[in-house]
């Protein structure tokens, strides 16, 4: 199985700031990568797919990079709208795997 | 617009059966894979199992192979999730989730709002 890991767990943000996630695959997954924003109480939501295609209606300040085993989710400026958690997920192989979570906090 | 709802959670004793079902509305499903993703209280997402566009095909994880059976009816546009032998490591809030390809087992997109499955004595 492919292991995804998220760093960091957590995150203590201001508005406006610029943040970053980063997903390592144990193995490479070439571009087979997406990022999900999950709010407290509610499903999570596609925010990027193929490592850096922005899913239509997701905000611009959003951005992903990266292939083979390490990925990056950016916000570039941080809005009031973004604290959340946040997953990375593998399609490169099955079992399809999740990493652990990353939640951005207001600091 | 695809919306999903998932139902059929509820409270369960362990070593007992529930169906879970998700219907769709909006669209049809029948040329796109469905999944099911977990997520126990206060944890993490977890890939459960997925379904071909016909329903040829099945994947699972480890972890629920052999006890849930998932499955759908095209002509109702709804998945299903047959959890058999439940245990308290299923208690968790199960998302239906639709992938983006008809089989090859992608990113999902939409998701439902979930339905809560607690297994307890």
């Amino acid at each position: 199985d492919i292991q995804m890991t998220q760093s960091p767990s957590t995150l203590s943000a201001s508005v406006g700031d610029r943040v970053t996630i980063t997903c390592r695959a144990s193995q490479s997954i070439s571009s087979w990568l997406a990022w999900y924003q999950q709010k407290l109480g509610k499903a999570p939501k596609l925010l990027i797919y193929k490592a850096s295609s922005l899913e239509s209606g997701v905000p611009s300040r959003f951005s992903g990079s990266g292939s083979g085993t390490e990925f990056t989710l950016t916000i570039t400026s941080l809005q009031p709208d973004d604290f959340a958690t946040y997953y990375c997920q593998q399609y490169n192989s099955y079992p399809l795997t999740f990493g652990g979570g990353t939640k951005v906090e207001i600091k | 617009q695809v919306q999903l709802v998932e139902s059929g959670g509820g409270v369960v004793q362990p070593g007992t059966s529930l169906r879970l079902s998700c219907a769709a509305s909006g669209s049809s499903l029948s040329t796109f894979g469905m999944h099911w993703v977990r997520q126990a209280p206060g944890k993490g997402l977890e890939w459960v199992a997925m379904i071909w566009f016909d329903g040829s095909y099945q994947h699972y994880s480890d972890s629920v192979k052999g006890r849930f059976t998932i499955s759908r009816d095209n002509s109702k546009n709804t998945v299903y999730l047959q959890m058999n032998s439940l245990s308290a490591e299923d208690t968790a809030m199960y998302y239906c989730a639709r992938d983006s390809s008809s089989s090859r087992g992608n990113w999902f997109d939409p998701w439902g709002q979930g339905t809560l499955v607690t297994v307890s004595s």
